[in-house]
């Protein structure tokens, strides 16, 4: 069974620009969750998709959006790109309700806005 | 406010030992989950093992253990008999509410392990 995939591995993108990460969550899995991971910082939430919709978004401003597609595959876009935006970006799926199952995560996308 | 709170500075550890990582953490609510994850220079993180709040007995998955004390609003990992491929970040997380409801998890800021021959 494939894991949580995520794209591109590396990305890096000069300030003001616009990035896009994509995630393709495990097979069966219709939730999907991103987080940032600055350097020397825990992981921060950002967003939560379930069957297409937003459920959850943390604390971050509005140029941090995303979307989930019928497949429930997501994007994270990112607007507007300020130096602080860039860090290891984690994608993370589960089936809709999880409990003691965990969250598989992809190995992320390391974003360097320069 | 901090949720979960990891606060030992990086270890070093004989391999063969045993470890145990610290984490306590703040909540309201009678009804959450707490998760710990690996985070080996790859990046990639590594769901280890799952207490639930209701759960009577501590949490055990092969080398891994929770040594959960409500009371106390701790959730340690054991890990014992330590590996070299045990190096790595492990997070402490949490998930406040029912399963069916918030499923967002909250992250401590990790500890480092080394495991040395």
């Amino acid at each position: 069974e494939a894991g949580v995939t995520q794209s591109p591995t590396h990305l890096i993108k000069t300030r003001g620009q616009q990035a896009t990460l994509r995630c393709s969550p495990i097979s069966g899995h219709t939730s999907v969750y991103w987080y940032q991971q600055a350097l020397g910082l825990g992981l921060q939430f950002l967003l939560w998709y379930d069957e297409g919709e937003e459920r959850n978004r943390g604390n971050f401003p509005p140029r941090f959006s995303g979307r989930q597609f019928p497949n429930y595959s997501s994007e994270l876009n990112v607007n507007a790109l300020e130096l602080e935006d860039s860090a290891l970006y984690l994608c993370a799926s589960s089936r809709r309700g999880t409990g003691g199952d965990g969250y598989t995560f992809g190995s992320g996308t390391r974003l360097t806005v320069v | 406010a901090q949720k979960i709170t990891q606060t030992q500075p990086g270890m070093f550890v004989q391999e063969k030992e045993a470890v145990t990582l610290d984490c306590t953490y703040d909540t309201s609510d009678p009804s959450y989950g707490l998760f710990w994850y690996k985070q080996p220079s790859s990046g990639e993180m590594i769901f280890l093992i799952y207490q639930g709040s209701y759960d009577q007995q501590n949490a055990t998955e092969g080398r891994y253990s929770l040594n959960f004390q409500k009371a106390r609003k701790s959730a340690n990992l054991v890990i014992s008999a330590s590996q070299l491929g045990d190096s790595a970040m492990y997070f402490c997380a949490m998930r406040e509410g029912r399963p069916y409801g918030n499923n967002r998890l909250a992250f401590g800021k990790g500890n480092q392990v080394v495991v040395i021959p």
